[in-house]
């Protein structure tokens, strides 16, 4: 039971490249989150789909895209990555509104 | 002001103490609390919620909520050195979709 898989696990890339960050889980939840995680800021929520079909913005969603697939699989995209982006990035999930999230083990992106 | 205070540490301890972390959130709509545990390059697991003000054990540990005065604390008693993480307190906002808000994080080590 694998649970929540991001790809890739490590990427640098270059100010103006853009990339998609993958996130599936298998444990048929309809929730999904994306997350980033800095250094004395904790995480903070940039986008999060309710439910397949749907996605809406959270706390910090500037130069981010997201794509609900379908149920299993939600993706994160950079069009044109900038230094402020690099961050480590968490994908999670839960079945519904008050259950527990389940975290995925992060991509670590720097941007140069 | 942040919605939910943490101290980042680092938290120090010999092995067999009980570690002390608590959280201070400002936000009433917060009716429930959980804990993850974090360690080092994994995704934030959760050990523990609690819906209540008062007490909850699970083994080691033990969690504390103090609504009254916006207040939880998280205890793991005999602590062990696989006990070293960072510890983050979420608290979701049922007037936001449950979306959950987390503290910064409190960084352990336990030491033998």
């Amino acid at each position: 039971n694998a649970g929540v898989t991001q790809t890739p696990k490590f990427q640098v890339l270059k100010t103006g490249q853009s990339m998609t960050l993958q996130c599936a889980q298998d444990m048929n939840h309809n929730s999904m989150y994306w997350y980033r995680q800095d250094p004395g800021m904790g995480l903070r929520l940039i986008y999060y789909s309710a439910s397949e079909g749907t996605t809406d913005k959270g706390e910090v969603p500037n130069g981010y895209n997201v794509s609900r697939l379908n149920k299993r699989e939600f993706s994160l995209r950079l069009e044109s990555a900038a230094p402020s982006q690099t961050s480590v990035y968490f994908c999670a999930s839960r079945t519904a509104s008050d259950s527990p999230l389940h975290f995925g083990n992060g991509t670590r992106l720097t941007v140069t | 002001q942040k919605e939910v205070e943490q101290d980042p540490g680092p938290l120090s301890v010999p092995e067999g103490a009980i570690v002390s972390l608590n959280c201070t959130y400002s936000n009433s709509a917060f009716q429930y609390f959980m804990w993850y545990r974090q360690y080092s390059r994994k995704g934030p697991e959760l050990l523990m919620y609690t819906y209540s003000s008062g007490n909850k054990e699970d083994g080691r540990f033990t969690a504390q909520v103090d609504k009254s005065s916006k207040y939880i604390s998280l205890f793991i008693r005999d602590s062990q050195p696989s006990d070293s993480a960072t510890y983050l307190c979420a608290m979701p906002d049922r007037a936001a979709g449950n979306k959950l808000t987390f503290g910064g994080g409190t960084r352990v080590l336990v030491k033998p």
